[in-house]
């Protein structure tokens, strides 16, 4: 079984809707991030979540808002979706903890949203 | 700023020879680290190598290295004998400590390796 998983794995939706991407992760890792990747830009830091109490805003926030329901989920929702808000979204998390030899982050399989 | 830079869009290599991945950063952290994630077409993020910044010697796992200059702040990806599937998008990533660990990504480069 994966151990970050996103759900869900495609979504197409219409301009003013309001929508959740789900990222649930088994590792047991206490930081969670979410972000978006457009051609040519990389991948974009929108939120990130260092434990259930914290959370922050990334490179590029405004649209989107989060939520860190438990240490193994973290949403993102867009609250009124607006066509530009297509790409892909990549949740992924790390561990922080003393013994994590390089930190790197481990990346769910993606959500492709498309808003038309 | 943080900031991540990769100049080369897109590379050719021909299988079996190495290839070179430029990746240059900009910080004022002293301490801070580098990683490249392998992107292949199915679109998963795949980790493939670190190194930190008061680490001495270039990092190496299996056919990749890390051509790690500090003073010209460069972090290099050197793939070795090329594979067909080495065929990916490859992205370069810097986290800081000043920035309480907060990963950014370059733009990326499409390798295309010719058989």
């Amino acid at each position: 079984d994966a151990d970050v998983t996103q759900t869900p794995r495609n979504r197409i939706t219409k301009t003013g809707k309001r929508i959740m991407l789900e990222c649930s992760q088994t590792k047991g890792h206490d930081r969670m991030y979410w972000y978006r990747q457009d051609p040519g830009l990389g991948l974009r830091l929108i939120y990130y979540s260092f434990d259930v109490k914290d959370i922050n805003k990334g490179e590029i926030s405004d649209g989107y808002s989060v939520s860190r329901q438990a240490q193994a989920k973290f949403s993102l929702s867009l609250e009124s979706a607006i066509p530009n808000q297509t790409a892909l979204y990549f949740c992924a998390t790390s561990d922080q903890s003393s013994g994590a030899q390089y930190n790197e982050q481990f990346f769910g399989p993606g959500t492709r949203l498309t808003v038309l | 700023a943080q900031k991540i830079t990769q100049t080369q869009p897109g590379m050719f290599v021909q299988e079996k020879e190495a290839v070179t991945l430029d990746c240059t950063y900009d910080t004022s952290d002293q301490s801070y680290g580098l990683f490249w994630y392998k992107q292949p077409s199915s679109g998963e993020m795949i980790f493939l190598i670190y190194q930190g910044s008061y680490d001495e010697q270039n990092a190496t796992e299996g056919r990749y290295s890390l051509n790690f200059q500090k003073a010209r702040k460069s972090a290099n990806l050197v793939i070795s004998a090329s594979q067909l599937g080495d065929s990916a998008m490859y992205f370069c990533a810097m986290r800081e400590v000043l920035t309480c660990f907060k990963t950014i990504f370059g733009a990326g480069t499409r390798l295309f390796v010719k058989a």
